[in-house]
């Protein structure tokens, strides 16, 4: 069964580092997204893509943040200089242009010390 | 106030019992979902409903449009349902999230 893939499973970086979180969405699926969960707290949306653009984004997506699909495969978020209340969970999902269901990948862990 | 509102926030429960999770939300919305998420944090799609009741296994999502309101229920409970199920609604591009119901199952 197809499935939405991240690398790295866990990142710790320094604050002020530029980090990339990868993700790799279902082949055919044409929608993505990246949503992030700090620790004990829900998951919330940072921005969705479609057609090679962002098609929105949450307050929390600031100019420290963007979204890059490189080739035909992968979708890439990038923190410029990570902060410490960056330290989340980031998950990316993918969804087919026929249904709003969304497919999860596993998560990225993403500590910043 | 949040836009989506579950009730309850935990739930303990013995082992058989039937389980209801409560979700209301306040926008307008194009589908409903919910998810169930493990302590390892990995997020998996139960349901995706924008009318009426589905039906998987042990699992059974509800919807009612007019109140803006979904119930999940989980018959003969188990210990392995052990997990944080989310409500979280389709609006505009995005998925707007609940805080999550916190599930234990006792055995």
């Amino acid at each position: 069964e197809p499935e939405v893939t991240q690398t790295p499973s866990h990142q710790v970086t320094q604050m002020g580092q530029e980090v990339i979180l990868r993700c790799v969405p279902i082949s055919n699926h044409l929608y993505f997204y990246w949503y992030r969960q700090i620790l004990g707290q829900k998951v919330e949306f940072l921005v969705s893509f479609y057609n090679n653009e962002i098609s929105e984004k949450s307050e929390i997506f600031d100019d420290q943040f963007s979204v890059e699909r490189p080739d035909g495969s992968n979708f890439t978020l990038k923190i410029r200089s990570t902060k410490l209340e960056d330290s989340a969970m980031y998950f990316c999902a993918s969804r087919g242009q026929e249904s709003y269901e969304q497919y999860f990948g596993p998560g990225t862990r993403l500590t910043v010390t | 106030k949040n836009e989506v509102e579950q009730s309850p926030q935990n739930l303990t429960a013995q082992e058989g019992e039937f389980i209801t999770i409560n979700c209301s939300y306040s926008v307008g919305i194009s589908a409903l979902h919910w998810l169930q998420q493990h302590p390892g944090g990995g997020i998996v799609s139960l349901f995706m409903l924008s009318s009426g009741k589905k039906k998987h296994g042990r699992l059974i999502a509800t919807i009612n449009i007019q109140e803006k309101h979904s119930s999940l229920h989980i018959t003969a409970s188990h210990p392995r349902d052990s997990a944080v199920y989310i409500c979280a609604v389709s609006s505009n591009y995005q998925l707007i999230w609940g805080a999550g119901t916190k599930l234990i199952i006792k055995p």
